[in-house]
Parts: structure tokens; sequence; C-alpha cells
């Protein structure tokens, strides 16, 4: 099956950028995304990337698909303390599975 | 208010207890899901439905069960409980196939005891 790699934490102060990175095995991937999971709350959808694209970029969200080297990544421009959360990649292939990656812990500090 | 919603939120049982975990949506998705959510492993997909009376494994259904008869509910039904499900279930809703946005319920957090 398909394995979903991210590091568990990253920490950076506020105002400065956070990339959060996402590795995978599975170059089938069609469509991949990321979520965000504020503490106590259920998943939310941040955005999306077609396996056709290189890049996508949403107000302080830029997404980065390096299909080569099976390397998905969410830059958040500006980051604040209302971005601590856990961030997940998730990717679909063949079928209709959603395989979500390990999730990453950021902490913004002040 | 288009929403997942999930009950209980919260459920401490002991082993072998049958239990169900419900799951509802009000946005007419044909497609639903059931993950759960452990440490240092992210979001396992535990059973999935493309519509009414259509479910299909995912990545982890040992020891879960689900139905599809009607097409706003999706429960998940664990048998016999063991203390390795304790975990984080979440219920996900979306139109059409898994490629479409889904929209996650708030999550249950389930103890076996």
């Amino acid at each position: 099956g398909e394995d979903v790699e991210q590091s568990l934490f990253l920490s950076v102060r506020e105002g400065d950028s956070s990339v959060i990175n996402c590795t995978y095995t599975d170059s089938s991937s069609t469509y991949l995304y990321w979520y965000k999971q504020e503490p106590g709350a259920g998943l939310q959808l941040l955005t999306y990337i077609f396996s056709n694209m290189d890049m996508k970029q949403d107000q302080r969200l830029t997404v980065l698909l390096n299909k080569k080297d099976k390397h998905l990544s969410l830059r958040i421009a500006d980051t604040q303390t209302g971005d601590s959360a856990i961030y997940f990649c998730a990717l679909t292939g063949g079928g209709n599975k959603l395989t979500f990656g390990t999730g990453t812990q950021l902490k913004v500090e002040l | 208010e288009a929403q997942v919603t999930q009950n209980p939120r919260y459920l401490i049982t002991v082993t072998g207890k049958k239990l169900t975990v419900t799951c509802s949506q009000n946005m007419n998705h044909e497609y639903m899901s059931w993950y759960r959510q452990d440490p240092g492993l992210g979001l396992r997909q535990i059973y999935y439905s493309m519509n009414v009376e259509v479910t299909d494994k995912g990545d982890v259904p040992e020891g879960y069960k689900v139905s599809r008869k009607e097409k706003r509910n999706f429960p998940l039904i664990l048998e016999s409980p063991s203390p390795n499900q304790t975990s984080l279930y979440f219920c996900a809703s979306g139109r059409g196939t898994v490629q479409e946005t889904q929209y996650f319920g708030p999550g249950t957090r389930l103890l076996v005891l």
C-alpha cells in the first residue's frame, strides 16, 4: 500500500514562514491534499493540488509538488499563532481510498 | 448548517461489549468514510461507502462492520471491541468519489478497557 511520511514536529516563530513536508511512494496519486486539525476538532481541508500541477498558491498557502522525488510541501507565509495545529497530507491513488500522512504538529512561538 | 455529526463524542466500554458509533450527514453526499486516528500513525481508513448499499474495506477493516441503508447515515459497528480499538474515530462525507472534498465530523474518542 501507499506509504506517506511526514516529520512529527515543526516549531517556528510568529511571522516566519513554515514549510511542512510530505513524501509518498505511490506515483499514481492523482489528487494531493493538505488538511488542518486544530485541538479537539475534526479535519479541515486547507488546499489541494492535482498531480499534473507543480505549484498552487492560495493566499498565505503555497503547495509545491515534485513528482519525480514524490515530495509534497506546504508553505505557510507569515505564520500566526492561529496556525498552530496538526497538518496532514493526504493522497488518492487507485480506487476510492484516501491515504493520510502521519501528521506534523506545528507550534508557533511568539 | 451543512455538517457531519457523530454520536457519541466520548465512549468508555469494556472488552467484548458490542457498540455502535453513528454518523449522519445532511449534505446529500454519496461518499462516506470512517477513519481512526492514532498517535504517530495519522488517519487510517477503516471502511468507505460509495452510495446506499455499497460499502468497501479501507486499510484497517478488521474488527469493524458498517452499513449504508440510507444515504445520510453510515454507522460504525464494533461487534466485540478490544483494547487495540481504543482510538479517535472520524466520519467523513463527500460528493461522488474520494477525489471530492471530504467533510469531517468532530470525532468520537473511544476507550476499550
